[in-house]
């Protein structure tokens, strides 16, 4: 079954500290991962998308098929990085996503 | 170019009636996709649509439904509404696979 996994529901850190958000996935073909963003009172966002490789707001993802995970890292969290982050899975030729349940990144001055 | 836009933004039924809520997709994007978010079960596919055709559905009850128009603005549908349909129901484009653009999504209430 496709299944993804953030095992924490609150990360609390304080601002300069590095942050780790947990993302495992569950899917036997090659996956597209990505981690979505949603800020207080905004819409739901891409944020990072696993084949783009790029670096958003100081944060990047790499995928891990030998232990099939996507883990979020960003080397010094900020207080504006506080918000709800989603890893999400697209598998194969469907057009859906499949989300992780999310974690509340909390980042205290 | 505009995000894609929800409509109406809120809504209180009762239960067993019905409801639609409308999607507007980002100009040129021929997927839409819907979501279901709970706390409980946090953000569930619902279906997609892509060309005025359902590509791929998820595992909701048959009173939850769906069409696309060929200007690929979407609605969907809840029949007989339950308490447990409450939640905000989220619509996202896509030009054909991959990313989506997600709206601010339709709160609804059932009593």
């Amino acid at each position: 079954a496709q299944r993804v996994t953030q095992p924490e529901k609150l990360l609390s850190v304080f601002k300069g500290a590095p942050v780790e958000l947990k993302c495992n996935y569950s899917y036997s073909g090659s996956p597209e991962l990505f981690w979505y963003v949603q800020y207080s009172r905004q819409r739901l966002q891409l944020l990072l998308r696993h084949i783009s490789r790029e670096s958003i707001k100081g944060f990047t993802a790499d995928l891990n098929k030998g232990e099939t995970s996507f883990h979020l890292k960003k080397p010094f969290a900020q207080e504006e990085d506080s918000a709800m982050y989603y890893c999400a899975l697209m598998a194969g030729s469907q057009g859906n996503l499949i989300f992780g349940k999310g974690t509340k990144l909390s980042v205290k001055p | 170019k505009a995000g894609v836009t929800q409509t109406p933004r809120y809504l209180i039924k009762t239960r067993g009636q019905q409801v639609t809520l409308s999607c507007s997709p980002i100009s040129g994007h021929r997927s839409v996709s819907w979501y279901q978010q709970t706390p409980g079960q946090g953000l569930q596919f619902l279906f997609e649509y892509f060309s005025e055709t359902q590509r791929n559905k998820g595992n909701f009850p048959g009173r939850f439904s769906g069409r696309q128009f060929s200007n690929s603005r979407s609605e969907m549908n809840v029949s007989t509404l339950e308490l447990g349909d409450s939640a905000l129901y989220l619509c996202a484009s896509s030009p054909d696979w991959g990313e989506q653009y997600f709206g601010p999504g339709t709160r609804l209430t059932v009593t």
